[in-house]
């Protein structure tokens, strides 16, 4: 199977919006609601945003969010601040199969 | 509190062996499955191998299948890689990753260095 299919990068002021894509297909993202998403800063190991589409864990912000239209979902991060300024990774997750998108560079200017 | 602790990196000669290790502690490491991803150098995550809470299921991404092996000791709460054959495209930072719910992971090692140059 492919990667998910996701920007390679997109950039927004701080307090603005910004969202982030993740394409797959009908036997990844379009079968399972099982899709994640994670924050990774340089250096640094990946960290849990969103789990099974659109639930936050408990300690991170508000500002993150996550939905699903058939194959694509989505990670939006709203009021911008520096600190979001990351790559971030989509995950088809299951315990038979796992694919991750290429990642999206997200630039906070 | 939960930790992962990967060792077992370095550097190593193509078409030789390596094998690293995922130190589990502060959580009950018999129940939940564990996975490998991989990052190589300015690339993104790549998942590699996963295996079931009780070792009864594993599991490989294509790049590793038939070279690698993922297996769990759950007496000594600690995950294994074999990885065998090695190329230059195995140049990554290996993670170890708890999954919850098998649909996610909650928690991630630090990672380790695998380098594959002669």
């Amino acid at each position: 199977q492919s990667a998910l299919t996701q920007p390679a990068s997109v950039s927004g002021s701080p307090g603005q919006s910004i969202t982030i894509s993740c394409t797959g297909t009908s036997s990844d993202v379009g079968s399972y609601n099982y899709v994640s998403w994670y924050q990774q800063h340089p250096g640094k190991a990946p960290k849990l945003m969103i789990y099974e589409v659109s639930n936050r864990p408990s300690g991170v912000s508000n500002r993150f969010s996550g939905s699903k239209s058939g194959n694509t979902a989505s990670l939006t991060i709203s009021g911008l601040q520096a600190e979001d300024e990351a790559d971030y990774y989509c995950c088809s997750c299951t315990n038979v199969y796992v694919v991750f998108g290429g990642g999206t560079k997200l630039t906070v200017l | 509190q939960v930790q992962l602790v990967e060792s077992g990196g370095g550097v190593v000669q193509p078409g030789r062996s390596l094998r690293l290790s995922c130190a589990a502690s502060g959580f009950t490491f018999s129940n939940y499955g564990m996975h490998w991803v991989r990052q190589a150098p300015g690339k993104g995550l790549e998942w590699v191998a996963l295996m079931w809470y009780d070792g009864s299921k594993r599991y490989y991404g294509d790049s590793v299948k038939g070279r690698f092996t993922i297996s769990r000791d759950n007496s000594k709460n600690t995950l294994f890689l074999e990885m065998n054959s090695l190329r230059a495209e195995d140049t990554a930072v290996y993670y170890c990753a708890r999954d919850i719910r098998s649909n996610h992971y909650d928690y991630w090692g630090q990672g380790t260095l695998v380098t594959v140059s002669s």
